[in-house]
């Protein structure tokens, strides 16, 4: 019974370089969700998607940071360019619909040299 | 719009100690509300939650209760061990926000330390 799965887990990057993160929900669950968490923050929220459809994307910075849920795969953050500030803990989370709990992944920590 | 605020730590507790931290928060509409623990280097588990005011959700030794009147949800242990420290985050999930979202609005975070 395979919680939610993020990889890399760690990944370093030199500025502007690409990186992209890769979550995979829990088993039976069709809604994802970003966070982002930076040094002695909380989370905060980026996206949320559903299968081929972004719902909501209003957490999410309007250049360089875009999000996909394919049909199959997993979902994918992808940062263009990046730069020192975007350096951070990135969660994913899933639920099984939208009033339901979300179960969060383990995170990507992303630094960027 | 939403907001959560809890209490500043770090908080440093001896164990078998109460432990209490603060959680308030402000919300357009009816908001669930949530504690989630983050222990080093790993994500973040649901510990407890309540979906309407004044529900109580436990788990693990630890309660909090949704108090509408005082838009709290103070999280309690009666004795707290070396295991519990982590950082403990209250958050808040109101579909007031908008159609089609339930995202989550998270404070700062408490750091717990229990020492032996």
């Amino acid at each position: 019974n395979a919680g939610v799965m993020q990889n890399p887990r760690h990944l370093v990057r030199r500025r502007g370089q690409e990186a992209r993160l890769r979550c995979s929900p829990m088993k039976g669950h069709s809604h994802v969700y970003w966070y982002r968490q930076l040094p002695e923050e909380g989370l905060k929220f980026m996206v949320y998607l559903q299968k081929e459809n972004i719902i909501d994307e209003s957490g999410m910075p309007k250049e360089r940071f875009s999000a996909e849920f394919p049909k199959e795969g997993p979902s994918i953050l992808r940062i263009q360019q990046v730069v020192r500030g975007d350096s951070a803990a990135y969660f994913c989370a899933s639920s099984r619909g939208t009033e339901e709990t979300q179960y969060f992944g383990p995170g990507t920590r992303l630094l960027v040299l | 719009g939403n907001s959560v605020t809890q209490m500043e730590g770090p908080v440093t507790l001896s164990e078998e100690a109460f432990l209490t931290i603060n959680c308030t928060y402000t919300a357009t509409g009816y908001p669930s509300l949530f504690w989630y623990v983050q222990y080093p280097g790993e994500g973040l588990q649901l510990l407890l939650k309540a979906t309407k005011a004044d529900d109580k959700g436990s788990n693990k030794g630890f309660e909090a209760t949704y108090r509408k009147e005082t838009t709290s949800f103070h999280l309690e242990k009666g004795s707290v061990q070396v295991s519990d420290s982590a950082v403990y985050f209250c958050a808040l999930s109101d579909p007031g926000q908008g159609a089609g979202s339930y995202q989550l609005t998270f404070g700062k975070g408490t750091k717990l330390s229990v020492i032996p």
